[in-house]
């Protein structure tokens, strides 16, 4: 079964620091780009960042560009996202992704002021 | 800019159509749309990739394609658990941009 696991969210405040992970199952994760969407409380969903298969090539939302940081780990089948100087409007539920096919369930991520 | 309708109302057994359309210009092939259905608590769930191409958990009576310049969510015979948002997402060189979604009602 392809499954895809989300965890380390979590309550920070802001400037603060959060490092997600998704760990990936059932399929050969090498051969997937990744992706990571947001869903802000009641809002739509937003694309965060992507990263090839091969971790060379990664893209990024202006509003979280030098802030965030998508990075994968092949051996372990598993996707990351670290979060530094968070801010209020980072609060969302975070989604992974195998190339928007498939999606995992989600982890809560939540900063305060 | 992506654009969708922000709500819509179907009666059971009718159909409905839902638009993606940018503000760049008109959606082709090469924005390769997908559609994405999301109800409430829920994670989003992938109906149709590339325009028009199905997933093995796609209902058959939904179908992707593209319409006067738009990507189109046709649902042909609408379902009480149909209700749910849609949202669809076309792809840049680089950015990959959600629309607002549609609120779908099946009343």
């Amino acid at each position: 079964e392809v499954r895809l696991v989300e965890s380390g969210g979590g309550l920070v405040q802001s400037g603060g620091s959060l490092r997600l992970s998704c760990a990936a199952s059932g399929f050969t994760f090498s051969d997937y780009w990744m992706i990571w969407v947001r869903q802000a409380p009641g809002k739509g969903l937003e694309w965060v960042a992507n990263i090839k298969q091969d971790g060379s090539d990664k893209s990024y939302v202006d509003s979280v560009k030098g802030r965030f940081t998508i990075s994968r780990d092949n051996a372990k089948n598993s996707l990351y996202l670290q979060m530094n100087n968070m801010r209020v409007e980072d609060t969302a539920v975070y989604y992974c992704a195998r190339g928007l096919h498939i999606w995992g369930q989600g982890t809560m991520v939540t900063v305060s002021s | 800019v992506v654009t969708q309708e922000p709500s819509l109302t179907v009666s059971p057994g009718e159909t409905v159509t839902l638009t993606c359309d940018s503000s760049t210009g008109g959606v082709t092939s090469g924005h390769y749309p997908y559609w994405f259905q999301q109800k409430p608590g829920q994670a989003p769930r992938t109906l149709i990739y590339d325009t028009s191409n199905k997933h093995p958990w796609t209902p058959a009576r939904f179908s992707g394609s593209l319409l006067g310049g738009k990507a189109a969510l046709t649902l042909s015979g609408a379902q009480p658990e149909d209700e749910a948002d849609y949202y669809c997402v076309l792809f840049y060189s680089g950015p990959v941009v959600f629309g607002g979604g549609t609120k779908l009602t099946v009343l």
